[in-house]
């Protein structure tokens, strides 16, 4: 049974493109969350996701940040118009219930680096 | 709402000694608490819970830990510690009922194992 995949695990951007992040949640998990970890900072939630849903956006930065967990495919995080404060590590868990706290499984991260 | 304090950033010990990592949280209602283990440039991996019933929660690698809820704290401990136990531990909560599946991070405890 794989686990939470993500991919690319290393993405180099420079200030002003786009960056796609993506991640398969476990199999039989239909509920998708992200998380951004800073250098010397724990995890910060970002998102949590159903299949075609956002459940609670309240950790995401208001602009150039969204995501998206389509009914097909793998769900998506994307920023616009990167800038040097996003590069951090990007982490999306998984889990089989949503409400309450059910265990979540964690993917390997992509590391974004901004030059 | 709920906050997590990691009181050691960084706990250095000799291999076969035994270590606690300290975590205290924060929250008007009932919550759900975790511990992970992130290896160098790894994902989270979770390495025991509390979710109900006795306080004292067995996890792998030889951790436990114990919730204390007059003292909103659940500390990780282990009798003897191993070189491969060099990590960053993170301490979560995350409260049931409610709409918010997202978990909240303590800032890390670095674990360095010295033989």
């Amino acid at each position: 049974n794989a686990g939470v995949m993500q991919n690319p695990r290393h993405l180099v951007r420079r200030r002003g493109q786009e960056a796609r992040l993506r991640c398969s949640p476990m199999k039989g998990h239909s509920h998708v969350y992200w998380y951004r970890q800073l250098p010397e900072e724990g995890l910060k939630f970002m998102v949590y996701l159903q299949k075609e849903n956002i459940i609670d956006e309240s950790g995401m930065p208001k602009e150039r940040f969204s995501a998206e967990f389509p009914k097909e495919g793998p769900s998506i995080l994307r920023i616009q118009q990167v800038v040097r404060g996003d590069s951090a590590a990007y982490f999306c868990a998984s889990s089989s219930y949503g409400v309450g706290a059910y265990e979540q499984y964690f993917g390997p991260g992509t590391r974004l680096t901004v030059t | 709402a709920q906050s997590v304090t990691q009181l050691d950033s960084q706990v250095p010990v000799f291999e076969e000694a035994p270590v606690e990592l300290r975590c205290n949280y924060s929250s008007s209602v009932s919550v759900y608490l975790f511990w992970y283990v992130q290896y160098p440039n790894q994902g989270l991996q979770l390495l025991l819970k509390y979710l109900s019933g006795s306080t004292l929660v067995k996890g792998i690698n030889g951790f436990e830990a114990e919730f204390n809820k007059s003292q909103t704290s659940f500390h990780l401990r282990k009798p003897s510690v191993h070189i491969s136990d060099t990590a960053e531990y993170f301490c979560a909560v995350s409260s049931y009922g409610g709409s918010q599946g997202n978990l909240i991070f303590g800032k890390g405890t670095k674990l360095s194992v010295k033989p």
